[in-house]
């Protein structure tokens, strides 16, 4: 099966631009994650969508983040306006929902590098 | 709340040799789930191995196995056999088998794992 595609996969802009992240999940993955790796760390969950619903968006600081899952299959995170702690790896995931199913894991994609400067 | 706690930021071996990365969590919870996830500079995450806690047989993939111990709240990763290719972040990460938000993967912060021919 095709793997989690993520786009683009490097992006530099000023701090107080705007800046969007696309993902696309395996098919039949009804569950989808956005998390942000910064550099030394590991990833930290943003946002889980089941479909096109909110699941959890409690660390999503949503006064400059957002993002929307239409038609609960692709996804877009965004940055408005950007600052420099931004600057991270922002990963996509996906799962299928049930409890069987989760204890394998997610599938990653390869991520978006951002750099805010 | 769930923490996981990896206390060695960098380790080396030697092409051929074993090694051992540590991880603790914390959790009240009696039924959850532990993975180790390999992150290469590609960025991606890659499933390595996972665990069950209901099941008192440590798990093991090829080279790949693991010291669960439930009591102690310890997840170690022995790699037999190192290869060059195994050079990578390593993660360990925590879940619990509920759905929703309580299900999301909880990562520690890493080790910086270098093989050396």
């Amino acid at each position: 099966e095709a793997g989690v595609a993520q786009s683009p996969r490097y992006k530099i802009i000023e701090k107080r631009q705007s800046v969007a992240f696309w993902c696309n999940p395996i098919s039949g993955h009804a569950t989808l994650y956005w998390y942000q790796q910064i550099l030394g760390q590991g990833p930290k969950l943003l946002i889980q969508f089941q479909n096109n619903g909110v699941v959890d968006d409690s660390q999503l600081p949503k006064d400059r983040f957002s993002a929307e899952r239409l038609k609960g299959v692709d996804s877009t995170l965004k940055i408005q306006p950007a600052k420099l702690e931004d600057s991270a790896v922002y990963l996509c995931a996906s799962s299928r929902p049930g409890q069987t199913e989760r204890k394998y894991g997610y599938t990653f994609g390869s991520g978006t590098r951002l750099t805010v400067v | 709340a769930q923490t996981v706690t990896q206390s060695q930021p960098e380790m080396s071996v030697q092409e051929a040799e074993t090694v051992t990365l540590s991880c603790t969590y914390d959790t009240s919870e009696s039924n959850y789930y532990l993975f180790w996830y390999k992150q290469p500079p590609s960025r991606q995450m890659i499933l390595v191995i996972r665990q069950e806690a209901y099941k008192q047989q440590n798990a093991t993939e090829n080279r790949f196995s693991v010291n669960f111990q439930k009591a102690a709240k310890s997840f170690s990763l022995k790699i037999s056999d190192s290869q060059l290719g195994d050079t990578a972040m390593y993660f360990c990460a925590f879940m619990t088998p509920l759905g929703g938000s309580q299900g999301n993967l909880i990562f520690g912060k890493g080790t910086k794992l270098s093989v050396k021919p």
